[in-house]
């Protein structure tokens, strides 16, 4: 059974620090990765996609990379800013057509 | 093209009443899935349908909840004889076949 799991579970950052978000998984035959934000209150925004065949994906200050073989995933996020305070949640996809596995996310404040 | 849209946002209903909470997905994408997010839990997936199809409900409670995808309209998930248990935010997710976009939410309160 695919389980996620997301460390820290709670981060505090200084303005300007770059940072890195772990999400690992039990299981490596996945089919994608997923990093999310969500906002109190709010709905979930996709950050990343990363296909089981790639390595990383970058967006902006954001870059996700994936280890497969050691069931890992990372979020760098550089020079973080107040406005990057949110929970980032990390989910996994087993096959093409199923649903996503959540970890419990790492929830980030970004002090100014 | 707008977002996947969730209404109502926010519902409150006594123990013993219906909850319907509905789910327009994005233009084009003809899969839905529906998550629950409890408090202080992560989200937990519970049924994905396709057009007038329940593809996976292995998610799903047993009594109680049920999921339609008609050909017309919206999706809905519907729990019938909510307890106080059933007080979490409710996600749903279309896609085209690959990635999930999700919309707002609703959050059930179950007094």
């Amino acid at each position: 059974k695919q389980e996620v799991t997301q460390i820290p579970a709670a981060l505090s950052v200084p303005e300007g620090e770059n940072l890195v978000l772990n999400c690992s998984f039990t299981d490596s035959a996945i089919y994608n990765l997923q990093w999310f934000r969500q906002d109190p209150g709010k709905g979930l925004t996709s950050l990343l996609l990363i296909q089981s065949s790639q390595r990383e994906q970058t967006s902006g200050r954001l870059n996700a990379s994936l280890d497969k073989s050691s069931g890992r995933s990372t979020l760098y996020i550089a020079a973080s800013q107040p406005g990057d305070s949110a929970t980032y949640l990390c989910a996994v996809r087993t096959q093409a057509g199923t649903a996503l596995i959540f970890g419990k996310g790492t929830t980030l404040s970004v002090s100014s | 093209n707008a977002g996947v849209m969730q209404n109502p946002r926010h519902l409150v209903r006594r123990r013993g009443q219906e909850a319907r909470l509905r789910c327009s997905p994005m233009k084009g994408h003809s899969h839905v899935y529906w998550y629950r997010q409890l408090p202080e839990e992560g989200l937990k997936f519970m049924v994905y349908l396709q057009k007038e199809n329940i593809i996976d409900e292995s998610g799903m409670p047993k009594e109680r909840f049920s999921a339609e995808f008609p050909k017309e309209g919206p999706s809905i998930l519907r729990i019938q004889q909510v307890v106080r248990g059933d007080s979490a935010a409710y996600f749903c997710a279309s896609s085209p076949g690959n990635e999930q976009f999700f919309g707002p939410g609703t959050r059930l309160t179950v007094l």
